[in-house]
C-alpha cells in the first residue's frame, strides 16, 4: 500500500514569506508526527496529532509555527516569517496511534529559506 | 529529560566485519527503544524495537538488547554487507508519550 507522502519534495523561499508543507498519512493511521531535521542531526519532534487535534505541540519552536489537520488525515504546517534558521528537512510520519505503534516517515521535505 | 547518546560516527568498515554502534539514553519513564536506518536517497524506516527491559529487537541480521541497569541499546551486526552503507539513528518513546526523541545519527560506510 502507499506509504506516508510529502509535498513539495523541495520549497526554496525568501526570508520573511510564508510556507506550507503537506502531509498525506497511510490511510487509517490516527496518529500524524512533524519532525525537524537539521543537516547533520536527527529528527527533532515538532507537533504530534492524534485525529484532528494537536494532542502535544510542545516541540514547536515559536508561534511562526502551526499545523493542523481538519479531517484527521491531511496535515499542513505553516511557518510564518520564515527566517534562514528555518531551512532543514521537515519530516512528517504516522501510526496506528499508541504509544509503540511504528511509526513510518515519509520522504521529507527540504526547506531552503534564503 | 529524555535524551539519546549516540556513537559518533562516521564508521567505516571492510564487508563482513562485526559492526556495533552504541547507544545510551535518560528517560523520565520506561521507555521504548527504536533504531531507525536511513539509506542513501531514501526516508527514515524502522530496522529495529524492543519495548521493554531485557527484550532483543532484531531485523535482517541486527540486533540490539535493551539494557536497563546500565540503560544502553547497542547495535550489532555479525557480518555487515555493503548494502547495510547507511545513516543509523537510535530513538526512544517514553511512556505516556508518543514522540520520538532521535540521537544524532551514525553513518556507515561498508567497503568491498
Amino acid at each position: 500500500g502507499a506509504g506516508v507522502s510529502q509535498t513539495p519534495s523541495n520549497k526554496v523561499t525568501e526570508k520573511g514569506k510564508y510556507v506550507e508543507l503537506r502531509c498525506d498519512p497511510i490511510s487509517g493511521h490516527t496518529a500524524l508526527y512533524w519532525y525537524r531535521q537539521s543537516l547533520g542531526q536527527g529528527p527533532e519532534f515538532l507537533i504530534y496529532f492524534q485525529g484532528t487535534g494537536a494532542a502535544d505541540d510542545s516541540g514547536l519552536p515559536n508561534d511562526r509555527f502551526f499545523a493542523v489537520r481538519p479531517e484527521g488525515s491531511v496535515s499542513t504546517l505553516k511557518i510564518q516569517r520564515t527566517e534562514r534558521g528555518d531551512s532543514a528537512v521537515y519530516l512528517c510520519a504516522s501510526s496506528l496511534g499508541t504509544e509503540t505503534d511504528t511509526q513510518y516517515f515519509g520522504p521529507g521535505t527540504r526547506l531552503t529559506v534564503l | 529529560g529524555d535524551s539519546v547518546t549516540q556513537m559518533e560516527g562516521p564508521v567505516t568498515l571492510s564487508e563482513e566485519a562485526f559492526l556495533t554502534i552504541n547507544c545510551t539514553y535518560t528517560a523520565t519513564g520506561y521507555p521504548s527503544l527504536f533504531w531507525y536506518v536511513q539509506y542513501p536517497g531514501e526516508g527514515l524506516q524502522l530496522l529495529l524495537k524492543a519495548t521493554k527491559a531485557d527484550d532483543k529487537g532484531s531485523n535482517k541480521g541486527f540486533e540490539a538488547t535493551y539494557r536497563k541497569e546500565t540503560t544502553s541499546f547497542h547495535l550489532e551486526k555479525g557480518s555487515v554487507q555493503v548494502s547495510d552503507s547507511a545513516v543509523y539513528f537510535c530513538a526512544l518513546s517514553d511512556s505516556g508519550a508518543n514522540n520520538l526523541f532521535f540521537g544524532t545519527g551514525t553513518r556507515l560506510t561498508v567497503i568491498p
